[in-house]
């Protein structure tokens, strides 16, 4: 099956540290890419959607210029949390999906929780 | 706003079967109707997306009513492993955004 990674699992940094995030889609072509954030004992909410070599649509109240996205290949999608702080600790999750064919499904990764100290 | 309903939590034991309704009484024509689930500190896995016709893979199956107003997701005999929660999204045609409600908490029981 389609199979989605995503690096790192766990980062602790300081606050004002910029974090990046790595989503890699393994053995299929991801034209689309999305990123969630989830809180605890929340669900997941959807930041913003990345299309290969386009710019990212992001969500009513999600800051482009905080959390940069760059999706530059068709197995690659990065999130950098730029100047972290406290309340940008959360669990962030990427997924994956072909753009084209019918109704697909969404492959997600495993999720980076981030702490800001 | 995401537009299914679901019960908060659900409770069952292992090898029974369950049934995890979903209510989407808006859904429009060319929505299609998607399970996934969430283990603890994991991202969401698909299980299952169908819709009009009644579905089945190797993880469940996938009921949908005539009326495409509600579906059912039926795991055929329940293990520890499927303690998660589930949540029912509709998605459109294509690679669209899905948008996640709370889901059920599925507890299964030894």
């Amino acid at each position: 099956g389609a199979v989605v990674s995503q690096h790192p699992s766990r980062v602790i940094c300081k606050s004002g540290t910029s974090v990046k995030i790595e989503c890699r889609s393994l053995d299929f072509q991801a034209t689309t890419m999305f990123w969630y954030r989830q809180f605890p004992k929340q669900s997941l909410m959807l930041m913003a959607t990345s299309n290969e070599g386009s710019k990212a649509t992001y969500e009513q109240g999600v800051e482009k210029d905080k959390f940069l996205i760059n999706h530059a290949s068709l197995t690659l999608s990065t999130l950098t949390v730029t100047s972290a702080h406290p309340e940008d600790s959360s669990f962030y999750i990427c997924s994956a999906s072909v753009r084209g064919r019918g109704n697909q499904p969404q492959h997600f990764g495993d999720g980076t929780r981030l702490s800001i100290l | 706003d995401a537009k299914t309903t679901q019960p908060n939590s659900m409770e069952s034991n292992e090898e029974e079967p369950v049934h995890l309704p979903c209510n989407h009484s808006t859904i429009s024509g060319t929505d299609y109707i998607h399970w996934y689930r969430q283990l603890p500190s994991q991202g969401p896995e698909y299980v299952i997306h169908g819709l009009t016709s009644n579905v089945n893979n190797r993880m469940a199956s996938l009921a949908i009513a005539e009326d495409r107003k509600s579906s059912t997701l039926i795991l055929h005999r329940a293990t520890l492993r499927d303690a998660a929660v589930y949540y029912c999204i509709r998605a459109g045609w294509g690679a669209q955004k899905l948008v996640f409600g709370q889901g059920t908490r599925l507890t299964i029981n030894p």
